[in-house]
């Protein structure tokens, strides 16, 4: 089944040491995007790709960082996690454009210590 | 400034009952909505969408919602709730054109009584 993926589920990390997440696709989907998610809070978008074109949101802070090396790869690279961090990160998919249908990955739970 | 409310914060019913959540937008023109619902610690699967056409919509796991212009709602509904609806919902919308991003309301918590 076509679907989106992210690796691992859980990832523990210490107070500034980098941390990356990763996120990989099947849907062969133009637009990926990564969302960070507080305990009972509504997802916050990060950042999306289209195609190999980075969109950074304006209050994305810059310890949050992308790479997209190719159509199915994504990564989210934190370069000093601080305990404000700690999240759900959500990687999501849509073919064409932000109105399009978005499809999600199970998401990773970062711990940070 | 757009946005997506969702009213109830949480929301208790007995498995078999009815239920409904309530979403009501706020948008220059008709956006696109969604419906997605999240289990504990897990990633947003989508229930349902509208784009245009018929306003009442169906989904999947027996979940429809209905647009209303008039009132600028998209509520979802389900007649008879099982113990395994028991999650997060979130209602969602964004415009046409893709310029605009995902929108999202703060969610309802569904809690299902056996």
């Amino acid at each position: 089944d076509a679907m989106v993926i992210q690796n691992p589920r859980y990832q523990v990390t210490q107070f500034g040491k980098p941390v990356t997440l990763s996120c990989s696709q099947t849907l062969n989907h133009n637009v990926m995007y990564w969302y960070q998610q507080k305990s009972s809070q509504a997802p916050k978008l990060l950042f999306h790709y289209y195609d190999k074109d980075f969109n950074n949101e304006a209050d994305t802070p810059d310890n949050f960082q992308s790479r997209r090396p190719n159509t199915s790869f994504c990564f989210l690279d934190i370069r000093s996690p601080g305990l404000g961090d700690a999240a759900m990160y959500l990687c999501a998919t849509s073919r064409r454009d932000r109105s399009d249908t978005q499809y999600f990955g199970p998401g990773t739970r970062l711990t940070v210590l | 400034a757009q946005s997506v409310t969702q009213p109830d914060i949480h929301i208790t019913v007995s498995e078999g009952a009815s239920l409904e959540l309530r979403c009501n937008y706020s948008y220059g023109a008709t956006p696109y909505l969604f419906w997605y619902v999240q289990s504990p610690g897990q990633g947003l699967q989508l229930l349902l969408k509208y784009f245009s056409g018929d306003t009442l919509v169906q989904g999947i796991k027996g979940f429809e919602a209905e647009f209303k212009r008039s009132q600028s709602s998209f509520n979802l509904r389900k007649p008879s709730v099982h113990w395994s609806d028991a999650a997060e919902y979130f209602c969602a919308a964004t415009l046409e054109g893709g310029s605009e991003k995902l929108v999202f309301g703060k969610g309802t918590k569904l809690t299902v009584n056996p």
